[in-house]
């Protein structure tokens, strides 16, 4: 069984467009979440941390969901330049950090 | 901002050579990793290290794969004999101390094995 699971997508939605990428986890024992985001040929960069009572950066909404260990991002009025794949990772004891495959988001004119 | 540096940024090698690559995590974090991607392909946990020694490595570490903390600033890791399928972008990343639990990656090495 993976640690961590992601539809890997492809994900093409056009601008401006609400779009919504799911993880699960199955390590109840997990203690930190991220959402990272990867450019192609590029090294993951972080764009947000998850936390239990859910966060927001502008566009961009993280939700826990500590009981069904499921991770959620909401992208809102989508970019070009969001584009990209989105990685879900979890991090357990010892800052071990478990990644899933990566949502591919393709944001179409 | 403090970055995880990497170098080279290109390494191309022949089948059956050693190579390392070279990591400048960032100072005062603890927990240093290094990660592969074939291109296309998910990320891939190759090793972690943590007070100097291996403290978790994956399938893909076998006998070929070595790491080293030299000095109080480098990681490296070192492939003894190169195959084929080492051919991948290799991602170096550090974590803990002032940078808490998030993990932070430097920008890669793309080795390239003929």
């Amino acid at each position: 069984r993976k640690e961590v699971e992601q539809d890997p997508g492809p994900f093409n939605v056009p601008e401006g467009a609400t779009v919504a990428f799911n993880c699960t986890y199955s390590n109840s024992a997990s203690q930190s979440f991220f959402w990272y985001r990867q450019d192609c040929r590029k090294e993951p960069k972080l764009l947000m941390s998850v936390y239990s009572s859910g966060n927001e950066d502008g566009r961009f909404t993280a939700q826990l969901n500590r009981a069904s260990q499921y991770i959620s991002l909401l992208i809102r009025d989508s970019k070009l330049s969001d584009s990209a794949t989105y990685l879900c990772v979890v991090g357990n004891t010892g800052n071990q950090f478990y990644f899933g495959t990566g949502t591919s988001l393709t944001v179409i004119p | 901002e403090p970055e995880v540096t990497q170098t080279p940024s290109h390494q191309v090698t022949q089948m059956g050579q050693e190579v390392i690559l070279r990591c400048v995590p960032i100072s005062n974090h603890l927990y240093f990793y290094w990660y592969r991607q074939i291109l296309g392909q998910k990320v891939e946990f190759l090793v972690s290290f943590y007070n100097n020694e291996i403290s978790e490595k994956s399938e893909i570490f076998d006998d070929q794969f070595s790491v080293e903390r030299p000095d109080g600033s480098n990681f490296t890791l070192k492939i003894r004999s190169t195959k084929l399928e080492d051919s991948a972008m290799y991602f170096c990343a550090s974590s803990g101390g002032t940078g808490g639990v998030k993990l932070f990656f430097g920008s890669g090495t793309q080795l390239s094995v003929l």
